[in-house]
């Protein structure tokens, strides 16, 4: 069956410092791949998506985000965390001809 | 723009009572779906709908149904609430094809 693993369920980066939260897809073909953003209380934002083409992909934000077929990676990236990126992330993927199935979330928490 | 608007967005309700968790969105996308959110586990995939008149089953349908009489409608029924079903539900649509979800701000149920 088709799945998405978020590895890390709570990271905490300082102010200013780079963050990768990892996702890793369970598929046979390359699915479609997403990834949203939840602030507390709130519904989800989509970051970016990877359909096909260039496997580096930039979001809003300043979130970016690389397809490694041969890793079956999804990995988020940020140069530079603000406090305000404090949030829940979820790595998505979409089968063909159904809908998406969510990793079960990465809660990052920035220290000043 | 309202985008998806779901009623109600807090609910308190005694066990073996039923419930309907509305779902409108103003978009005219074809595909509608509700999820639930749990800590810990992400979110899960009750029902989906592809078009009007038509509606699937996902990760953990029991216990809910779901109907599509139109393209802006998708409630979701609870005909027998039990506390298990305690969650904040998520209802959201894409134009089919794109992956690309918009959500709504979420119901928050609470089944004693």
């Amino acid at each position: 069956a088709q799945s998405v693993t978020q590895p890390d369920i709570h990271i905490t980066v300082s102010e200013g410092a780079s963050l990768e939260l990892r996702c890793n897809y369970s598929y046979g073909a390359t699915p479609y791949l997403f990834w949203y953003v939840q602030s507390p209380g709130q519904g989800l934002q989509l970051l970016l998506k990877y359909f096909s083409g260039d496997t580096l992909v930039q979001g809003i934000k300043g979130f970016e985000a690389e397809f490694k077929r041969s890793q079956s990676s999804f990995n988020l990236r940020k140069p530079s965390v603000h406090w305000s990126d404090a949030a829940e992330y979820f790595c998505a993927v979409v089968p063909a001809g159904t809908a998406l199935i969510f990793g079960k979330g990465t809660t990052l928490s920035v220290s000043s | 723009t309202a985008g998806i608007t779901q009623a109600p967005t807090s609910q308190i309700l005694a066990a073996g009572r039923s419930m309907t968790l509305r779902c409108t969105q103003d978009m005219r996308h074809n595909a509608m779906y509700w999820y639930r959110q749990d800590l810990g586990l992400g979110l899960r995939l009750i029902h989906y709908s592809n078009t009007a008149g038509t509606t699937g089953k996902g990760e953990v349908p029991d216990g809910y149904s779901v109907s599509r009489a139109n393209t802006d409608d998708f409630p979701l029924t609870l005909a027998s609430a039990v506390p298990s079903q305690t969650s904040v539900y998520f209802c959201a649509s894409s134009q089919q094809g794109t992956g690309e979800l918009f959500f709504g701000e979420g119901s928050r149920l609470t089944v004693l």
